[in-house]
Order: structure tokens, then C-alpha cells, then sequence
């Protein structure tokens, strides 16, 4: 059974730098898209981009200039960086595994980040 | 971007109903629509993808409909564990994007 496990800091102050990783078990990384999706307390989901295991990317046009994902398949892991971060950042980041470039059919339990100095 | 819409953003049902919720998009989408379920402090777990088939493990009272830029989610026989937030997802351009969901209550 595939799992994934966020990880990273839960607190980062107004203007730094997030970074998140996703560790995968029960399964490759290779050949599958890794995706990062985040929830503000109350909303609805917001995608925020992929990356393939050859470590080709997509990113959400809103967030495009701020995002940089990457992936380390020896370790299984994949990462979200996203710099210069506000309050509006704050959500809970969760990544999951994409089907192709259609449906995400493994999720990972999800990680609070809070930004706020 | 693809607007996904979904209606109603809540429902009130019993045990036993049967539930139709709607996703609309703003442009056509094909059959790239996928529908999820998630409950509170946990992760969405996917339902239906391409519109209409199920995800292996999801019960067969869950079935999805549609195609372009209508698509209905239906819940046959609603059980206590189905009370939840429902999304749909569309996968047709980047970026994926999805309903503001549909919160489905206990009456």
C-alpha cells in the first residue's frame, strides 16, 4: 500500500522560504506525477503544482513565480519550496501521487504550515 | 483557468436518501472530472475518476455522471460514514482546479 508523509517546519515568518517534503512508502516514485495541493483552515483545495519522476515540472500559473519542486528518487522524496511567503500561505499542504496527469489517487495525511513572524 | 461550480454547497439528508450533487465547468472539460470525499482533519480520498468510474475499494452505492461541462455525483443510499465535503476536480488544462464543495449534513 502506497503511503505519503509530509514533513517540515509547521511555523515560518512572513517573507522566507517554506519547504515541505513528502516521503513515499510502499511503492516507486518512478513513473508517476507527485503532486502538492494545499487547504486554508475552512476552504477548498488549491493545487499548486506536479513534478515528474524525471523531474519535469507544472506549476499553477497564480503561484509559478514563487514555486520550485523537485525530487530525489534515491530517497524516494519529493519537495515544495515556495519563497517569500504572507499570511495568505497559511494552509494545510498536503502532496499526493497523480494518475497521469489526471486524478490524485493517493494522498498524504497533511501538514499545517502557519505563517506568521 | 477552468471555474469549477458545484451545487448546492450543502445538503441536508437522511440515511437511506438518495443525493445528486452538481459540477458545473466553465468551459468544457471532456470526461476530465474526478470527485472526492473528504472528512474533517483528514485528507480527500478519491471516489470517481474520468467522470464516471470508480476508484477500486469505494463502495458501488457512489456513481458518477456526465460529460463536457455537466457532471453529477450520486450517492444511492446515503450511509452514516458518507456524511462529509465533496469536490470535484477537473484535469483538462493546467491548472487543475477544483469545486468550492458541496457539504453533505445529516438531517
Amino acid at each position: 500500500q502506497v503511503q505519503l508523509q509530509e514533513s517540515g517546519p509547521g511555523l515560518v515568518k512572513p517573507s522566507e522560504t517554506l519547504f515541505l517534503t513528502c516521503t513515499v512508502s510502499g511503492g516507486s516514485i518512478s513513473e508517476y506525477y507527485w503532486n502538492w495541493i494545499r487547504q486554508p483552515a475552512g476552504k477548498g483545495l488549491e493545487w499548486i503544482g506536479r513534478i515528474y519522476s524525471s523531474g519535469s515540472t507544472n506549476y499553477s500559473p497564480s503561484l509559478k513565480s514563487r514555486v520550485t519542486m523537485s525530487v530525489d528518487t534515491s530517497k524516494n522524496q519529493f519537495s515544495l519550496k515556495l519563497s517569500s511567503v504572507t499570511a495568505a500561505d497559511t494552509a494545510v499542504y498536503y502532496c499526493a501521487r497523480g494518475r497521469g496527469l489526471d486524478y490524485f489517487d493517493y494522498w498524504g495525511q497533511g501538514t499545517l504550515v502557519t505563517v506568521s513572524s | 483557468d477552468i471555474q469549477m461550480t458545484q451545487s448546492p454547497s450543502s445538503l441536508s439528508a437522511s440515511v437511506r436518501d438518495r443525493v445528486t450533487i452538481t459540477c458545473r465547468a466553465s468551459q468544457s472539460i471532456a470526461n476530465y472530472l474526478n470527485w472526492y470525499q473528504q472528512k474533517p482533519g483528514k485528507a480527500p480520498k478519491l471516489l470517481i475518476y474520468a467522470a464516471s468510474s470508480l476508484q477500486s475499494g469505494v463502495p458501488s452505492r457512489f456513481s458518477g455522471s456526465g460529460s463536457g461541462t455537466d457532471f453529477t455525483l450520486t450517492i444511492s443510499s446515503l450511509q452514516p460514514e458518507d456524511f462529509a465535503t465533496y469536490y470535484c476536480q477537473q484535469s483538462f488544462s493546467i491548472p487543475d482546479t477544483f469545486g468550492q464543495g458541496t457539504k453533505l449534513e445529516i438531517k
